[in-house]
């Protein structure tokens, strides 16, 4: 069975600061892989994914993410916060022999100081 | 734009009482899919549906079941509820050929 974590639970920096979140599964073989964002009080939204090519992804607001799949990591990554970017995180795996199962991270709060 | 949307935002039900949790999609989106959300544990699958009438058990399907009578629409059912079911609930809806799943704002349920 797939299982992701995600290394830290909550995270606190202030803005500009650099962050990187980190996340690693166990499933041997081909892999999507997702990042979502939970800002407060709205809905669970896509961030990023990658399906194949280039390991290096960019998403929206700044974000982007590296697969390295020798590490069997996805490590989700902004050169500098904004205090926007206060939110919860979750890292999703779905191999694509499980078929229609999407496996979430437990998540990581990340909280930006103004 | 994608919509999801859930019947209630927020609910208060008492051990024992039968829960509905209602689910509706206005994309035509054949998958749907119902998680709960508890701290640390992040997202987990409780049951999914690939087409109408269709249903799947996710990975914590025990206590719940699920309908799908329509297409656009996913029910989730707590036949008896317990305070262990004290829980965000939330439904996510996708198109077969893509990946992306959109989520709906989330029902938080309270089992007294």
């Amino acid at each position: 069975a797939q299982s992701v974590s995600q290394h830290n639970h909550h995270v606190i920096l202030s803005e500009a600061a650099s962050l990187e979140l980190g996340c690693n599964y166990s499933y041997g073989g081909t892999v999507n892989l997702f990042w979502y964002v939970q800002y407060p009080g709205q809905h669970l939204q896509l961030l990023l994914k990658y399906f194949s090519g280039d390991p290096l992804v960019k998403g929206i607001k700044g974000f982007e993410a590296e697969f390295i799949k020798s590490k069997f990591s996805f490590n989700l990554r902004k050169p500098s916060v904004q205090w926007s970017d206060t939110a919860e995180y979750f890292c999703a795996v779905n191999a694509r022999a499980a078929g229609n199962k999407l496996t979430f991270g437990g998540g990581t709060r990340v909280l930006v100081k103004p | 734009d994608v919509k999801v949307t859930q019947s209630s935002r927020y609910l208060v039900k008492r051990t024992g009482e039968k829960v509905f949790l209602e689910c509706v999609q206005d994309m035509d989106h054949e998958n749907m899919f119902w998680y709960r959300q508890d701290p640390g544990l992040g997202l987990r699958l409780i049951y999914f549906s690939y087409d109408v009438k269709m249903k799947e058990k996710g990975d914590i399907p025990e206590g719940y079941s699920v309908s799908r009578e329509k297409k656009e629409r996913f029910s989730l059912i707590l036949e008896s509820a317990s305070t262990n079911q004290t829980s965000m609930y939330l439904c996510a809806s996708r198109e077969d050929r893509a990946h992306e799943q959109y989520f709906g704002p989330g029902t938080r349920l309270t089992v007294t």
